[in-house]
């Protein structure tokens, strides 16, 4: 079956704008997590979706990010005024369950210059 | 403190050996772990759950010790194949919904 997606895959944005990543978790999956990975590092919570209820946001690291899942299956995740420190890999994950083994998308690569 | 420590490596193995790979975690009352794995410019996949008993899928074994907070995994009769960035993770439930990952321990498997 069809995996996690996410668009754009890479991403160039000029300082200061706005950007809007996606990501379509595997149907049925009620958890969905984005994630930040910077280069050498492991993925960061950013923040979490039970269906349409998120449930937890405190990984985000300010209030220019946002994220929703209005209908419960798409996710958008948000920066707003992007900055240099944005640059990373934004990875969408989904889950059946909250405590399981979570399938990931490829990531959308942001290079803010 | 970081939630989550991995030895970052690098570990380079000839074929057919056998490595392991040690993870600390910070508390005590975090309740699943799983280890990952990524490759170069890819996605974390996920390798195995590790339960409390210890757990072995074919060439891979998992352990998890609560007593001294780590976790562990063993790769037997290693491939060229194996070579990737293994990732280390836990989950908390009592810091909300976290999931927190290892930097990742570098394998490369020599011919």
């Amino acid at each position: 079956g069809a995996g996690v997606s996410q668009s754009p895959r890479y991403k160039v944005a000029k300082r200061g704008q706005d950007v809007a990543l996606r990501c379509d978790p595997i149907s049925g999956h009620v958890s969905l997590f984005w994630y930040q990975q910077a280069l050498g590092q492991g993925p960061e919570f950013l923040t979490y979706f039970q269906n349409e209820a998120q449930l937890d946001k405190s990984g985000l690291p300010s209030d220019r990010f946002f994220a929703e899942r209005p209908e419960g299956s798409v996710s958008t995740l948000k920066i707003q005024r992007t900055q240099q420190e944005d640059s990373a890999v934004y990875l969408c994950a989904s889950s059946l369950l909250l405590v399981g083994g979570q399938y990931f998308g490829p990531g959308t690569r942001l290079t803010v210059l | 403190r970081k939630e989550v420590e991995q030895d970052p490596g690098p570990f380079n193995v000839p074929e057919g050996a056998t490595v392991a790979f040690n993870c600390t975690y910070s508390n005590s009352a975090s309740q699943s772990f799983f280890w990952y794995r990524q490759d170069c410019r890819k996605e974390p996949k996920l390798l195995m759950s590790v339960y409390s008993s210890g757990n072995e899928d074919g060439r891979f074994t998992a352990q998890l010790n609560r007593a001294s907070q780590y976790i562990s995994l063993l790769i037997r009769d290693s491939k060229l194949s194996d070579s990737a960035t293994y990732l280390c993770v836990v989950f908390d439930p009592n810091t909300g919904n976290q999931f927190y990952f290892g930097t990742g321990t570098s394998l490369t498997v020599i011919p």
